[in-house]
């Protein structure tokens, strides 16, 4: 499939451990990167290049990939993580794909 | 210090055409490497990526608006346009405007966004 795809809402009890996924074809040749969105906020890039991690993003979030699927991991979720998660990936023609989005709830 | 910032309408009607400016600083547009996109999220839905302009002129569009779109650029000012035909109501969104370095490929910074809406 040309898509990527994520699953619409996730939960995670406060401490807790979640992993977000990105399935799609084209994340066998492409890094997918990952973007934290709050309400009436712009995107925030959380992971890219498959794992790297920028300055200033804490190290409880992570992210891998095998095969098909990019994953991204929140180690001991926070209340602050609750949010809307992103996968984008691109194809050799330089086009890009946003996932439809993950809510992830921390209860 | 990387900005960028988004002007427009806010309110545009069915069937005008759109345009909308990145003002951008912190970066050059002439620099190998450096691109502008345009990035929509309409209410309650995902991002759609729409267009990128590289620093060599290369343009790319999203394949299934590649024909209402066009993305420019002035280097001189620091500025892209985006241009959308022939609006539509389900066009209304929060558009973006973000740098990308190649090669990582990533949406490293973003504007605040500009909220436009279609509507008779």
């Amino acid at each position: 499939s040309s898509e990527l795809t994520q699953n619409p809402a996730v939960s995670v009890t406060l401490g807790q451990t979640v992993t977000i996924t990105c399935q799609g074809d084209r994340l066998r040749s492409y890094h997918a990167s990952w973007y934290q969105q709050k309400p009436g906020q712009a995107p925030l890039l959380v992971i890219h290049a498959k794992t790297n991690r920028p300055s200033g993003i804490p190290d409880r979030f992570s992210g891998s990939t095998s095969g098909y699927t990019a994953s991204l991991t929140i180690t001991g979720a926070q209340a602050e993580d609750e949010a809307d998660y992103y996968c984008v990936s691109r194809d050799s023609s330089g086009n890009h794909l946003f996932g439809g989005g993950t809510k992830l709830t921390v209860l | 210090q990387v900005t960028l910032r988004e002007s427009g309408p806010a309110l545009v009607k069915p069937t005008q055409t759109l345009t909308l400016t990145c003002t951008f600083s912190g970066f050059s547009l002439s620099i190998s490497g450096m691109c502008v996109t345009w990035i929509r999220q309409s209410p309650g839905k995902a991002l759609e990526w729409l267009a990128r302009i590289d620093w060599d002129g290369e343009e790319h569009y999203n394949i299934f608006l590649k024909s209402r779109l066009t993305i420019s650029k002035d280097t001189s000012r620091n500025q892209v346009v985006l241009t959308m035909t022939n609006m539509d109501p389900d066009d209304t969104a929060t558009y973006y405007c973000a740098q990308l370095v190649v090669p990582s490929y990533t949406f490293d910074y973003w504007g605040q966004g500009i909220l436009v809406t279609v509507s008779s």
